[in-house]
C-alpha cells in the first residue's frame, strides 16, 4: 500500500465550477498534510496546509482533512484555466523528517 | 517570493561528464535539505537528504557514488551528478523547510537535466 494515494485523472471541470481532489495516506500517526501546486515543467509550489480535523479555507481554495477515515481533500471553488495543473498531495508522518508525496491528480479547467 | 534557489535551471552535458547542481536557501537557515527527481509525468521522487556537516542520506536504489551531495553551510547544497549518462535525464528539485510555523517544503524552481 502507497503512502499517500492520488486519483491520477484527469479531472476536468467547466470554468466556474467547483474542482474537487482527494487523497487518502496509510499512516494513522500522520501529523501533516500539504497541498501543492505543480504546472508543467515546474515545480510545485505550496497551496495549502492542514493540521487539523475539518476545513480550513484561503480564498478560492479549502482543505479537509478526516483523520478517522485518513483522508484529506482540497476544493477550488469558482475553478479558472489557471488552475489546469497537477495537483500533489503531500503528508508528514510524525517523526519524519521529509514529506511523502501522492502521484498528483491532474486537473483541467475547460473554459 | 522564491525562499529557496536553485541553479542552473537546465544544463545540457555530454555522456561521461559530470555536473553540479547547487541549491541555495534564502535569507533563513537549512541544516537539512532534500533532493527529488522527477521523470516526466511521474511524481517526485526523493533521491535523497542532505545533512548540514555530515553525509547525506540516500533513499534505496540512489547510488551514492554517482549523485553526490555536499551540504558545507546552512545555506548551500550541491548535488553533482557524475558520469552522467541519458538515462540521468531528469528534472531535479530541491526544497528545504523555512521553520516559520509550518513544516511546509519549499522547493527550488528545479534544474532540467538533459545528457546527451
Amino acid at each position: 500500500q502507497k503512502e499517500v494515494e492520488q486519483n491520477s485523472g484527469p479531472l476536468s471541470v467547466p470554468e466556474g465550477a467547483i474542482a474537487s481532489l482527494n487523497c487518502t495516506y496509510s499512516d494513522r500517526g500522520s501529523q501533516s498534510f500539504f497541498w501543492y501546486r505543480q504546472y508543467s515543467g515546474k515545480s510545485p509550489e505550496l497551496i495549502m496546509f492542514i493540521y487539523s480535523n475539518g476545513d480550513k479555507e484561503d480564498g478560492r481554495f479549502t482543505a479537509q482533512l478526516n483523520k478517522a477515515s485518513q483522508y484529506v481533500s482540497l476544493l477550488i471553488r469558482d475553478s479558472q484555466p489557471s488552475d489546469s495543473a497537477t495537483y500533489l498531495c503531500a503528508v508528514n508522518r510524525g517523526g519524519a523528517n521529509n514529506l511523502f508525496f501522492g502521484t498528483g491528480t491532474r486537473l483541467t479547467v475547460i473554459p | 517570493g522564491a525562499v529557496v534557489s536553485q541553479h542552473p535551471s537546465r544544463v545540457i552535458c555530454k555522456s561521461g561528464t559530470s555536473v553540479k547542481i547547487e541549491c541555495r536557501s534564502l535569507d533563513f537557515q537549512a541544516t537539512t535539505m532534500f533532493w527529488y527527481r522527477q521523470f516526466p509525468k511521474q511524481s517526485l521522487m526523493l533521491m535523497a537528504t542532505s545533512n548540514e556537516g555530515s553525509k547525506a542520506t540516500y533513499e534505496q536504489g540512489v547510488e551514492k557514488d554517482k549523485f553526490l551531495i555536499n551540504h558545507a553551510s546552512l545555506t548551500l547544497s550541491t548535488l553533482t551528478v557524475t558520469s552522467a549518462h541519458p538515462e540521468d535525464s531528469s528534472f531535479y528539485i530541491c526544497s528545504a523547510r523555512t521553520g516559520r510555523g509550518n513544516e511546509a517544503l519549499h522547493f527550488g524552481n528545479g534544474t532540467r537535466l538533459t545528457v546527451t
